[in-house]
């Protein structure tokens, strides 16, 4: 089946400007993650979401991130006025649950260059 | 706060050459240490889930192991196409203890 796809593959823009990214999960899949891969960094976690709910924000690097997910389905991450130091990779995965036992599934990822 | 520390840095195999990757950990309450390969380009690939010190896992040429401070992951004969980024992350209590914590990962170059 399916995996999960996010789009764009890649994205340069501008400092001071908004980029949003999206994620498509696998299909019946009601947990949903962030994270991102900066060079030489490790994959550093954002948010979850539980369904359509994000219970806990605090892994967003500052306010000018924020996420959202509806219908259970598509998550979108939005930065705004990107600043060179967002330049990274951002992983979008899902799992069937939230349980330790439930793999999480990456996609490819969305290469941000901020320029 | 959970810590992850791989080791080493990058390894350089000749075919049929096994060694071992480490991974040591510090985590507040283990709900599961996972391993994942990434090749460039590409999202990490799930290979393993370990839950419990003396635990084991084998998959083709790898087989990974858990104690209570750290896991190894054994590649016996590799050939070039295990060349990839191996990356080790524990769940634990923090991060409301649904996120992964991540490494920064063994680059694994097997030459012909």
């Amino acid at each position: 089946g399916a995996g999960v796809s996010q789009s764009p593959s890649n994205k340069v823009t501008e400092k001071g400007k908004d980029v949003e990214l999206r994620c498509d999960p696998i299909s019946g899949h009601t947990a949903l993650y962030w994270y991102r891969q900066s060079l030489g960094q490790g994959l550093e976690f954002l948010i979850y979401f539980q369904g359509n709910s994000a219970p806990d924000k605090s892994g967003l690097p500052s306010d000018r991130f924020s996420a959202e997910r509806t219908g259970g389905s598509v998550s979108t991450l939005t930065i705004q006025r990107t600043q060179q130091e967002d330049s990274a990779v951002y992983l979008c995965a899902s799992s069937a649950g939230l349980a330790a036992s439930y793999e999480q599934y990456f996609g490819p990822g969305t290469r941000l260059t901020v320029t | 706060e959970d810590q992850v520390t791989q080791s080493p840095e990058a390894l350089r195999l000749q075919e049929g050459e096994s060694s071992s990757l480490n991974c040591s950990y510090t985590v507040s309450g283990l709900r599961g240490l996972f391993w994942y390969r990434q090749d460039p380009g590409k999202g990490p690939e799930f290979l393993f889930t370990l839950y419990s010190a003396g635990e084991e896992k084998e998959k083709e040429r790898l087989k990974a192991t858990l104690t209570k401070k750290e896991s190894f992951l054994h590649i016996t004969a590799p050939k070039p196409e295990d060349s990839a980024t191996y990356l080790c992350a524990v769940r634990g209590n923090s991060n409301s203890g649904y996120a992964l914590n991540f490494g920064k990962g063994t680059s694994l170059l097997v030459t012909p």
